[in-house]
This record gives C-alpha cells, sequence and structure tokens, in this order.
C-alpha cells in the first residue's frame, strides 16, 4: 500500500523566508514522488517529480526538494518565499509502472508581507 | 495549444437531478482520470480510463459514471445517488515521462447541489 503524509495543513512564512513544506511517504516498493501547486480555484500544476535518477530534484518557481530513503521523506524547499507562491500544495506517490497517483491531503502556503 | 478543457466552471443543480461533467484533452494521452476535492481531504480518485471503452472504479466510484467513447473525452455524471455531491471536480490525463506517468490537470468544475 502507497500513501504520503504531509504533516501541517498551514505553514506561514514572511516574504523572503525559507519554505519547507513536509512530505512522508510510506512505501513497499520504491516509489515515484511528486510535488503539485494549487492556486485557488484552479487545477493542479506539477512543480517536480522524484524518478530515482537524482535524490535533489529541481522544479519550477525556484523550488527542489530531496528524496531521503532513510527518512522516507520527500520534503518541498524554496530558500526565498515570493508573495506569488501563496497556494496549497500537494505531495503524491506511485509505482514503477502504475500511472494512478495517491495524494496527501493538502498544506495551505501564506506567505506575509 | 495543447491542454485539458472542463466547462463549465462553475455548475448549480438541484437535489436529485442528474448533471454531467465535462472533460476534454488535446493532448493525445491515453489514461484519463476524475478526481473529488474536499477541503482538508486532498483528492481522492473517483474513476478513470485507461483505454478508450474501458474503464475501472477508484475510491469513491459510488454514486458516479463515467464514459469513454473518444480518446479526447471523459465526461463524468453525478447523479442523485451521490450523496453529497457539492465539491471540486478535477480532471486530468497523464502520459509516461522519464519512467513514470506524470499527471495533467485541468482547471475543475466546481458543482453546487442545493
Amino acid at each position: 500500500a502507497q500513501s504520503v503524509t504531509q504533516l501541517g495543513s498551514h505553514v506561514s512564512v514572511s516574504e523572503g523566508a525559507l519554505v519547507l513544506l513536509r512530505c512522508n511517504y510510506s512505501s513497499s516498493v520504491p516509489p515515484y514522488l511528486f510535488w503539485y501547486v494549487q492556486y485557488p480555484n484552479q487545477g493542479l500544476q506539477l512543480l517536480l517529480k522524484y524518478t530515482s535518477a537524482a535524490t535533489l530534484v529541481k522544479g519550477i518557481n525556484g523550488f527542489e526538494a530531496e528524496f531521503k530513503k532513510s527518512e522516507t521523506s520527500f520534503h518541498l524547499t524554496k530558500p526565498s518565499a515570493h508573495m506569488r507562491d501563496a497556494a496549497e500544495y500537494f505531495c503524491a506517490v506511485s509505482q514503477t509502472g502504475a500511472n494512478n497517483l495517491f495524494f496527501g491531503t493538502g498544506t495551505r502556503l501564506t506567505v506575509i508581507p | 495549444d495543447g491542454g485539458i478543457t472542463q466547462s463549465p466552471k462553475y455548475l448549480f443543480r438541484k437535489e436529485g437531478q442528474n448533471v454531467t461533467l465535462s472533460c476534454e484533452q488535446n493532448l493525445n494521452h491515453d489514461a484519463m482520470y476524475w478526481y473529488r476535492q474536499d477541503p482538508g481531504q486532498g483528492l481522492r480518485l473517483i474513476y478513470y480510463s485507461q483505454i478508450v471503452n474501458d474503464f475501472q472504479k477508484g475510491d469513491i466510484a459510488e454514486g458516479y459514471s463515467v464514459s469513454r467513447e473518444k480518446k479526447e473525452s471523459f465526461p463524468l455524471t453525478v447523479t442523485s445517488a451521490q450523496k453529497n455531491p457539492t465539491a471540486f471536480y478535477l480532471c486530468a490525463s497523464s502520459i509516461l515521462a522519464g519512467g513514470s506517468y506524470e499527471q495533467y490537470f485541468g482547471p475543475g468544475t466546481r458543482l453546487t447541489v442545493t
């Protein structure tokens, strides 16, 4: 069985501060891991994905995530938050060869001016 | 421009009525999906289809039905049997890229049933 847990349903940071959104996964086989972003009343947009090629994955909008097998984590970071980063972020997991994704419950990021 | 279209953006219905949500993609993707999104619950899979004329139930298929007569289209019908249909509905399609399937999402339809 696969699942992801996102710690913290709401995260607030000041503009210019570090963004850290946490995701832990559970999978019996090597997983593929994804981060998506959702702006209000819109669909989801892929930020980045881990497919075992490299443990540090760089995505769009300055975000990156590091796969840590020992901690079963795939936390999303950005060195300096911008107002436009305010959105909801979803972590998701799938298995090799499978096209179904299992989503976390999401983390809403607020950026304080 | 390639993408996924969902219409309408907002939909209002009276309780007891069936309603069909449209999803069209011109990305030439084989697989398509329907998710339901409720506050604090993330996305839950309703139905998915890997090829034309074939589809499988997801985690919360009760009260919903789908069809896949064309590769580009995957409409979702919310029936009167769905006990709590008010939600944000997202359609997606996927393609195999770099060893994994990447899902691309439409803009969503917000359904309100009163």
